[in-house]
């Protein structure tokens, strides 16, 4: 398994700013996730990201909201930009799970608030 | 489409009952897996069980694959086991994981 984790754990910001999330991962990693959860709701993908190339993005999410950066095979960060109130939701960051095929690990998420 | 189906949406439980949750998926799968998300919002990784049973203690699941659905045992349930529990498959095709929209487990003493 993969230990991973997240900063910050949670943040309340103001409309029209930007957060950064970071996530860092224990073990190199070939492939990190991104996730939205909405309040009372599921699990979204916002975004896969692979060291080395441009992340690729889920229908309904849009690299100018959600810009992410993949340095190398251990971390990555997600930022929300031009936040509103809609944006209010958990962060997750995920990873494949190195070594045990198509399991995915999940980190402690960001809970954002956006007044 | 792909879909992933969750019953029941809600459960209350009194503790030391036991329950089963399911999970209905609407193709093919390379993966599936349980997770069970705290009240603290973390996701805590159950089992890996794209086809058989696996136990771990008071939890136990069973995917039948060809007939497209798992299933979730809890017995003996305590407070602790609170929370929303979320299927999340990987279908075959390179697709995304897709999450269910979960069960919301409430165990009362």
């Amino acid at each position: 398994s993969a230990v991973i984790s997240q900063k910050p754990s949670r943040d309340i910001c103001q409309r029209g700013t930007s957060l950064t999330i970071q996530c860092q991962v224990d073990s190199q990693v070939t492939m990190m996730f991104w996730y939205r959860q909405q309040p009372g709701q599921s699990l979204t993908l916002i975004a896969t990201a692979n060291q080395g190339s441009e992340a690729t993005y889920e229908s309904g999410f849009v690299i100018d909201k959600f810009p992410i950066s993949r340095p190398n095979l251990t971390f990555s960060t997600l930022t929300v930009s031009n936040m509103s109130p809609e944006d209010s939701s958990i962060y997750l960051c995920s990873v494949d799970g190195a070594g045990v095929a198509d399991t995915q690990y999940f980190g402690p998420g960001t809970r954002l608030t956006v007044l | 489409g792909i879909q992933v189906e969750q019953s029941p949406p809600d459960l209350i439980l009194q503790e030391g009952a036991n329950s089963t949750l399911r999970c209905n998926f609407s193709d093919s799968v390379n993966n599936l897996q349980w997770f069970h998300q705290n009240p603290w919002g973390q996701l805590i990784n159950l089992f890996y069980i794209p086809s058989g049973t696996k136990q771990n203690g008071r939890l136990s699941a069973t995917t039948v694959a060809t007939e497209r659905y798992s299933l979730l045992y809890i017995s003996s349930s305590q407070t602790t086991d609170s929370g929303v529990y979320f299927c999340a498959v990987l279908f075959s095709g390179n697709t995304p994981l897709v999450f269910g929209k979960g069960t919301r487990l409430s165990v009362i003493a």
